[in-house]
């Protein structure tokens, strides 16, 4: 059974930095590029980051390019998302996912809450 | 970068009615479209990829269509679980995966 258990969510200042981890088992980690996609409260899918398999390629939406570092672990089978520069429209519950650019699996996501 | 619409923004059907949800692209996405389904207080699920081919595991009455900018998606007789709120996401032109705004599908 595939399972995505995100971590490392909560609550950060703005100016902060939090990073966030996602543990994956049941499949065959190295074979899968990753995703990871939030949801502000109350509304939709915002993507934000992928890696390829093995990690040589990476990618990052405008709104959080340059302050966000998605990378992996394959040894650990785990992927990482690490946020510097915290805004409070970074706020939201955060999805780790298998595959990229289609989301074929979902973690039960981490909630990060920035604010003062 | 492609702005992605759904309409309507809630859809009101009763247990056994059809239902029709669409899904309009800025330009054209081929056919580089994904439908998730997202019930209250869980992850997404993916539905169909490929505008029209359904993810493993799921039932038949979930079906795709379309190319281009315009999408459909269709429930031919909704279930007591289908009861959620749907995305579409295209990723023809990707980064980034824009998704709709979705639509929420409730109890008539």
């Amino acid at each position: 059974e595939v399972q995505l258990v995100e971590s490392g969510g909560g609550l950060a200042q703005p100016g902060g930095s939090l990073r966030l981890s996602c543990a994956a088992s049941g499949l065959t980690f190295t074979k899968h590029a990753m995703s990871w996609v939030r949801q502000a409260p109350g509304k939709g899918l915002e993507w934000v980051s992928a890696i390829s398999d093995h990690g040589g390629s990476t990618y990052y939406a405008d709104s959080v390019r340059g302050r966000f570092t998605i990378s992996r672990d394959d040894s650990k089978n785990t992927l990482y998302l690490q946020m510097n520069s915290l805004r409070v429209e970074d706020t939201a519950v955060y999805y780790c996912a298998r595959d990229s650019p289609i989301c074929t699996f979902w973690g039960q996501g981490t909630l990060v809450t920035v604010s003062s | 970068e492609i702005v992605m619409t759904q309409s309507p923004a809630t859809l009101s059907v009763s247990p056994g009615e059809r239902a029709t949800l669409f899904c309009r692209a800025s330009q054209s996405v081929s056919s580089g479209l994904a439908w998730y389904q997202q019930k209250p207080g869980q992850a997404p699920r993916l539905l169909i990829y490929g505008a029209s081919t359904r993810a493993t595991g799921i039932p038949a009455r979930f079906s795709g269509s379309g190319s281009g900018t315009e999408f459909t998606l269709t429930i031919s007789s909704l279930q007591s679980e289908d009861f959620a709120v749907y995305y579409c996401q295209q990723y023809n032109q990707w980064p980034p995966g824009t998704f709709g705004g979705g639509t929420k599908v409730e109890i008539k």
